[in-house]
């Protein structure tokens, strides 16, 4: 499969845990997006990745959330002491990074904080 | 900051019947449109959509652009059951700005 893969699928913690998912883009796509995703919206943008130069992180990244890219493949996003509105579809999304960005998502980490 | 308003929310369809969705966007630096088929999963490309007036077309599936008055519509032709889903449009320049979606249910 050289699709998008993320790990885990799903992810059930408690209250003040962390949590680190990780994101495999497809081999040959050098940018890598997250988004989160709650229940009746459509994605929203988190933060993303040209190789290992995270460019550009969104207001809705609080200081609990981190994410890197550290050789420009794989990347990972941790949530700090999470809180229960933190419960979402976090999805990780990989294109070419040559203009036209037509973006390929993955399966999602589905996060559901007690 | 950009805007995506999809149209309706939601519908219920026949199987045989035509749906058309419809997206409008006020975005700053518009790259492109792209449209997203999402299954209880993770989102699905389905077209992109660069200039005005110029259809895509993907079997049942069609999608046009209008630069001008910002909008885009999705057409689905002949629905079957397999096309019971969310919907998503989005804009992109670099990232992606989604709309809300529009949930397609299709009856048999």
């Amino acid at each position: 499969d050289t699709g998008v893969s993320q790990d885990p699928r799903h992810k059930i913690t408690k209250r003040g845990q962390n949590v680190t998912f990780r994101c495999d883009p497809i081999s040959e796509h050098n940018r890598l997006y997250w988004y989160r995703q709650t229940l009746g919206q459509g994605p929203e943008f988190l933060t993303y990745f040209q190789n290992e130069a995270q460019l550009e992180k969104s207001r809705l990244l609080s200081d609990r959330f981190s994410a890197e890219r550290p050789k420009g493949s794989f990347s990972t996003l941790e949530i700090q002491r999470t809180e229960q509105g933190d419960s979402a579809m976090y999805l990780c999304a990989s294109s070419l990074g040559q203009g036209l960005e037509t973006q390929y998502f993955g399966p999602g980490t589905r996060l559901l904080v007690l | 900051e950009d805007k995506v308003v999809q149209s309706p929310l939601s519908l219920v369809v026949h199987e045989g019947d035509t749906v058309t969705l419809n997206c409008s966007y006020e975005v700053t630096n518009f790259r492109s449109l792209l449209w997203y088929k999402q299954e209880k999963k993770a989102p699905t490309f389905l077209f992109m959509l660069t200039s005005s007036g110029i259809e895509k077309k993907s079997g049942r599936l069609s999608s046009i652009l209008d630069k001008k008055e910002l909008f885009s519509i999705l057409n689905i032709t002949a629905t079957q059951t397999g096309d019971s889903a969310i919907y998503l449009c989005a804009v992109a320049h670099y990232k992606l700005s989604f709309g809300a979606g529009t949930t397609v249910t299709v009856r048999a």
